[in-house]
């Protein structure tokens, strides 16, 4: 049973404009949240973070919203560079489980020049 | 600061045959996971460490797989024997705690082609 849900397999955006990556997840004891980067024959890179407690988290040019209510998470990048261009994983702990995480199918996002 | 290693980053084996793959953690992260990674699958957990006390293992197909870390820092995975639906890349992490919360470290992966 896939408790992170990444329902885009991919999107394209134009250079300049901003990406939007969406991320649900069904367990509603989660209440930490990841964004992993993951270019070609390379693991996953950290991005951003979120606990529950907040609902926004802004790193430079990438923020993440929480929405505890939808149980949806969003990934924002703007303006999209293509050196953005990589597959995005979202990932979800609780708490109580042992920091287990658990990570979405992942979207691959292209950044068109 | 020198990232999550790992050896080998590609393998090709036969059917049967055993494998073992190496991860060396973030000096100083205690907890070691194992994922194993579908293609066009995010990650999924195999085992996790604290030092060398294996906490969750619960998703570790026992019949084949195996894995140490003796002194609490290197880690090996082993498979045998293994099997076609074995193929798959194989991501070792670590972490360490952030503002109270932990951030998992990725190694580059070894990625296992079973024929």
């Amino acid at each position: 049973d896939q408790q992170v849900k990444q329902n885009s397999p991919s999107l394209s955006v134009q250079e300049g404009r901003i990406s939007i990556l969406n991320c649900d997840y069904t367990n509603s004891m989660f209440d930490y949240f990841l964004w992993y980067k993951k270019y070609p024959a390379e693991g996953p890179t950290f991005l951003i973070s979120i606990s529950s407690i907040k609902d926004k988290n802004e790193d430079g040019r990438f923020t993440v919203f929480l929405n505890k209510s939808a149980k949806h998470l969003s990934l924002h990048i703007v303006p999209s560079q293509p050196g953005d261009s990589a597959v995005y994983f979202c990932a979800a702990s609780a708490s109580n489980t042992g920091n287990q995480f658990y990570f979405g199918t992942g979207t691959s996002l292209t950044v068109i020049p | 600061e020198a990232g999550v290693v790992q050896s080998p980053r590609y393998k090709i084996i036969e059917k049967k045959q055993p494998v073992a793959f190496w991860c060396n953690p973030i000096s100083g992260h205690n907890t070691l996971y194992w994922y194993l990674q579908n293609l066009g699958q995010g990650p999924e957990l195999l085992i996790r460490y604290e030092n060398e006390e294996a906490v969750d293992d619960s998703q570790l197909p026992k019949d084949r797989f195996s894995a140490e870390r003796l002194k609490g820092v290197d880690s090996t995975l082993k498979i045998q024997p293994a099997e076609l639906g074995d193929s798959a890349v194989y991501l070792c992490a670590s972490s360490t705690m952030t503002g109270g919360k932990e951030t998992q470290y990725f190694g580059p992966g070894t990625r296992l082609l079973v024929l």
